[in-house]
């Protein structure tokens, strides 16, 4: 099955630019989306179709995906952007939905 | 604006079944596939079952299949989920969620999940 991978935790003080990694065999070949969940809250879509971002989500959140990685990068960091981010794709050898291991964003 | 209540979470036993409902509203329900996902405690989101907007092609997860049916009436805009054999391992929040047609489309909208524990 395919396998998403992502690192536990990434950190970056206010002002500051925080970026995420997906990894994934061939990932620039899929369509990347990413989710955003706060404690105690349901997730949210931030970045769909690799690049493309929902009306209500700010400008500092953007996407990339090329090679065997993804990336959400969220500029200017917010002491609100605090949260678990995911990112997930189809798999179309299995019709499965996949999510990543999450990374825990630490504003400092 | 778009609304998914879940419904049904409840404390089950080991090898016990439990129906999930979800109530949908502010969107054209009939027009999008909808998807269990599952979050253990302290966990990652998992996906569980997909079906698509007529309500007659179905998918599950691997650890899901034989024991889960996912359903829809969309007369009621209203999804569920059949669990049964009940596992420890289903322990988890089940969000109920929106997503266009089409395999590649992402999850769109969320529910605010309703909690299953399974234990003896």
């Amino acid at each position: 099955s395919y396998v998403l991978t992502q690192p536990p935790s990434v950190s970056a003080a206010p002002g500051e630019t925080a970026r995420i990694t997906c990894g994934g065999s061939d990932i620039g070949s899929k369509s990347v989306n990413w989710y955003q969940q706060k404690p105690g809250q349901a997730p949210v879509l931030v970045i769909y179709y690799n690049t493309d971002r929902p009306s209500v989500i700010p400008g500092r959140f953007s996407g990339s995906n090329s090679g065997n990685t993804a990336t959400l990068t969220i500029s200017r960091v917010e002491a609100g952007d605090e949260a678990d981010y995911y990112c997930q794709v189809w798999d179309s050898s299995s019709d499965h939905y996949v999510f990543g291991t999450a990374t825990k964003v630490t504003v400092l | 604006d778009v609304q998914l209540v879940e419904s049904g979470g409840d404390l089950v036993r080991p090898g016990g079944s439990l129906r999930l409902s979800c109530a949908a509203s502010g969107f054209t329900f009939r027009n999008y596939w909808m998807h269990w996902v599952r979050q253990a405690p302290g966990k990652g989101l998992v996906w569980v079952a997909r079906v698509d907007s007529y309500g007659s092609e179905t998918r599950y997860a691997d650890s899901v299949k034989g024991r889960f049916i996912v359903s829809r009436d969309n007369a009621k805009n209203t999804l569920h989920l059949q669990m049964n054999g009940l596992k420890v391992d289903d322990t988890a929040v089940y969000y109920c969620v929106s997503s266009k047609t089409g395999s590649t489309a992402y999850f769109h909208n969320w529910g605010q999940g309703t909690l299953v524990t399974v234990s003896s």
